[in-house]
Formats: structure tokens, C-alpha cells, sequence
């Protein structure tokens, strides 16, 4: 079975903070790892792929333990606008192209002023 | 540049009835997916049409299919609507089928079963 299990919060986090999500995954035959936010009641959208490397954007930083099978989000100098649900997503290919999303239940993160 | 348009944005049903939803994938992008959405969940993936061909499926019943258009456009059809149904759906494209490649999503139809 499939599954990507993360913390669901709330994180309650001082504007100007560092926070840190982080998200397991059962199946290592996992392909492709992505971090979504979802604000209440509108669709997720992609905040950023994850790569094995390790990558960065901004304020955000994601990193991939394929070994230990999680990944991981980091907000620095977090932002009122980031107040949302992060979804960490997982990507599987059974060989005739991809499974569909596995998504997180997610993590509910409040940027407080 | 069109995103991913779904419509209605909203439908209410009774149980037993039948649904059909439907998108319009992103301009440039040729595979649709969709998914489930229950309240405090996150979505679950239904099915993923490319080539006009369901490739994938989710753990949903034969209730639950779908059609995908020569324009690449796509509907969701549900059959003998149960109050469980009741649910956020959201329909996502991408450019090829291949997991390294994002999803987009649409902005959903919340759907009510009463």
C-alpha cells in the first residue's frame, strides 16, 4: 500500500521564524517527490519538485532521503502569506508511466504576527 | 496562458443520481488526472488519461470513470451517487504522462451529495 505520512499540525510560528516540515514514505520504488501548498478551500499548487540533491528557491529549501525514505521542507524567514497546508507528494512509475500522486494528508502551518 | 479550468465550480445531488464533471487541461499539456478531495484529507488520485486512454487507476469503483477528448479536454462521470461521494474534485494536467513531470491542478468542483 501507499503511503506518505506527515505531522498535520497546526505549526503556530512567530513571523520572521524558521520552520521545518518533514514527510515519510512507505514505497521505495518512488520516482519523483514534490512539496504542494493548499490554502483553505482552493486548490494545491505546486511549491517545488524535490530533488536528490537537494534544491532551493528563495526562502525554501527541500531535501530527499531516499535511504531513510522522507523529505523534507524548510521556511526561513517565514511570511504571514505562508500560512497554509503544506502537501509533500510522492510520484510513483510502475514501468508504463506514472501512478498518480500520492499525496499527504498534510501539514497545517500558521505564520502569527 | 489558460490553467486548468473545471466546471461547475459547485453541484449538489441527491443519492443515486449521476455526475458528470469536466476539464480542460492547461494550454500546452496533453495528460489529465483526477482526483478526490474529503474534508481534512488530502486528494486521492482517481484515474490518469493520456492518448485518450485511461492509463492509471486509483482504489475507486467502476462507479467512477472518465473520458478524455481529442482537444486533450476530459470528464469525470460518477454513477449512483452515495452521500461518501460528497467531496472536493480535482482535475490536474501535465505535459506527457511521466512521473518527473508536475501536476497542475484546476481549481476543483466541490460536489454535495444530499
Amino acid at each position: 500500500r501507499k503511503e506518505v505520512e506527515q505531522d498535520p499540525g497546526p505549526f503556530n510560528v512567530p513571523e520572521g521564524a524558521t520552520v521545518a516540515f518533514n514527510c515519510t514514505y512507505s514505497n521505495s520504488a518512488s520516482q519523483s517527490f514534490f512539496w504542494y501548498r493548499q490554502d483553505c478551500r482552493k486548490e494545491p499548487k505546486l511549491l517545488m519538485s524535490v530533488y536528490s540533491s537537494g534544491n532551493e528557491d528563495g526562502r525554501f529549501t527541500a531535501q530527499l532521503n531516499r535511504a531513510s525514505q522522507y523529505i523534507s521542507l524548510l521556511i526561513r524567514d517565514s511570511k504571514l502569506s505562508d500560512s497554509a497546508t503544506y502537501l509533500c507528494v510522492v510520484n510513483e512509475d510502475s514501468g508504463g508511466g506514472a501512478d498518480g500522486l500520492t499525496f499527504g494528508k498534510g501539514t497545517h502551518l500558521i505564520i502569527q504576527p | 496562458d489558460a490553467g486548468v479550468t473545471q466546471s461547475p465550480t459547485h453541484l449538489i445531488k441527491t443519492r443515486g443520481q449521476q455526475v458528470t464533471l469536466r476539464c480542460s487541461p492547461k494550454s500546452g499539456h496533453d495528460t489529465v488526472s483526477w482526483y478526490q478531495q474529503a474534508l481534512g484529507q488530502g486528494p486521492q488520485f482517481i484515474f490518469q488519461y493520456y492518448e485518450e486512454e485511461e492509463r492509471q487507476r486509483g482504489n475507486f469503483p467502476d462507479r467512477f470513470s472518465g473520458h478524455q477528448f481529442p482537444n486533450y479536454s476530459s470528464e469525470l462521470n460518477v454513477n449512483a451517487l452515495l452521500l461518501g461521494d460528497s467531496a472536493l474534485y480535482l482535475c490536474a494536467s501535465s505535459d506527457g504522462p511521466n512521473s518527473n513531470q508536475p501536476q497542475h491542478f484546476g481549481d476543483g468542483t466541490r460536489l454535495s451529495i444530499l
